[in-house]
């Protein structure tokens, strides 16, 4: 059973440019979350999606971000004319529903030059 | 908002000894889950236990909550080389909210 996929695994973008990180989550899992961290931080929650719904958006900018979780294919994580606070580890996990364990991606590196 | 307060930040013991990790929370909870992160790795869960849990044990794990003091405790016993890794307590309060991460305590096991 496949665990939680994140491509790419590193994204250099110059300012300006637009990243989008993919995220499929474990097979039987519809609930997917978006964390972010800085290097020697914690976690900071952004986003919460079921299949086709964001539950939960309140850690995620009022601008350039924007994230989906289509009926089909992976999740998307979408962030707008990059700057260089942008740059950071991008990690996706999934859980089969709320509260539960959570099963993480190996995360994006996002790299803004 | 950051809900758990990892303590120490920073950790170094020997092989064979054992490591405790503390983790204080501000709201109340459901359960409290401790996860583990190696360099450049996703997170990885280590144990959950509900807040009508005192202690659970798991292998060389042992994790306590204390809900009155709002603060858990992760122990690892004989730790390893392999144990060297970045340890998060993650709080889930109710309903549709996601899982709140502390920032963590690095964990250096010495050979």
């Amino acid at each position: 059973n496949a665990g939680v996929m994140q491509n790419p695994r590193h994204l250099v973008r110059r300012r300006g440019q637009e990243a989008r990180l993919r995220c499929s989550p474990m097979k039987g899992h519809s609930h997917v979350y978006w964390y972010r961290q800085l290097p020697e931080e914690g976690l900071k929650f952004m986003v919460y999606l079921q299949k086709e719904n964001i539950i939960d958006e309140s850690g995620m900018p009022k601008e350039r971000f924007s994230a989906e979780f289509p009926k089909e294919g992976p999740s998307i994580l979408r962030i707008q004319q990059v700057v260089r606070g942008d740059s950071a580890a991008y990690f996706c996990a999934s859980s089969p529903g709320p509260g539960g364990t959570l099963h993480f991606g190996n995360g994006t590196r996002l790299t803004v030059t | 908002s950051q809900q758990g307060e990892e303590d120490p930040q920073a950790l170094s013991i020997q092989e064979g000894e054992n490591a405790t990790m503390n983790c204080s929370y501000k709201t109340s909870i459901n359960n409290l889950q401790w996860y583990r992160q190696n360099s450049g790795r996703g997170l990885v869960h280590l144990i959950l236990i509900r807040s009508n849990e005192r202690e659970k044990h798991s292998g060389r794990l042992r994790v306590t909550l204390d809900t009155s003091k709002k603060s858990s405790s992760l122990l690892i016993t004989a730790s390893r080389a392999a144990d060297t890794a970045s340890y998060f307590c993650a709080t889930f309060s109710s309903g549709n909210t996601p899982l709140v991460f502390g920032k963590g305590t690095r964990l250096s096991v010495i050979a």
